[in-house]
């Protein structure tokens, strides 16, 4: 298994362009995430999704879109990129028993900067 | 909403020693996980543990949910230890899944 992986690395974008942020996961997970890291602070959870079909704002959504067509596929759109959204990626994804949901797997991160 | 509290926020150690990081949440929560990110930025999952306590290898765990802490024990460290522990929380009652992360313990060992 190559658990999640994400694509690109790294990526420099100018302000106002837009670019998707790709993630996908070979556990047949149903629970996946996207969470943004900003230099010396944890994690916050952007969108997440249920299942294929359904997606939710987190706690930092605006400026964000997701979709879901796919299990194992789950990618994160910037419209119009600004400064403030410089910071590195995680997508990541967990399966869920019964009332919980279980242990998070994390991809290696999209560093982004926005100039 | 819920609060996620670490300390300490960073940690020297010698290789070899022993230590104990902390967790502080502010209300009831259906789970716990604790995360070593590496020098590299990646990201690894340690414990899932709503309470009670797990061992793996030099690393344990234990959280208390009635007085809403968790404590990471790591002994006899070494240099591949280094790097960020982050402590996160399902809040009860929230959407599942929805981790809230602390600020995380910079841990640093020296050889």
């Amino acid at each position: 298994n190559a658990g999640v992986t994400q694509t690109p690395k790294f990526r420099i974008l100018k302000i106002g362009q837009s670019m998707t942020l790709q993630c996908t996961q070979d556990m047949n997970h149903n629970y996946m995430y996207w969470y943004r890291q900003d230099p010396g602070m944890g994690l916050k959870l952007i969108y997440y999704s249920v299942g294929a079909g359904i997606t939710d704002k987190g706690e930092v959504p605006n400026g964000y879109n997701v979709s879901r067509s796919t299990t194992e596929d789950f990618p994160l759109r910037l419209e119009l990129a600004a400064p403030s959204q410089t910071s590195v990626y995680f997508c990541a994804s967990s399966s869920s028993g019964g009332r919980r949901t279980d242990t998070q797997y994390f991809g290696p991160g999209t560093r982004l900067t926005v100039l | 909403g819920i609060q996620v509290e670490q300390s300490p926020p960073d940690l020297i150690l010698q290789e070899g020693a022993n230590s104990t990081l902390r967790c502080n949440f502010s209300d009831s929560v259906n789970n716990l996980q604790w995360f070593h990110q590496n020098p590299w930025g990646q990201l690894i999952n340690l414990f899932y543990i709503p309470s009670g306590t797990k061992q793996n290898g030099r690393l344990s765990a234990t959280t208390v949910a009635t007085e809403r802490y968790s404590l990471l024990y790591i002994s006899s460290s070494q240099t591949t230890d280094s790097g960020v522990y982050f402590c996160a929380v399902e809040p009860y009652g929230g959407s599942q899944g929805n981790l809230i992360f602390g600020k995380g313990t910079k841990l640093s060992v020296k050889p």
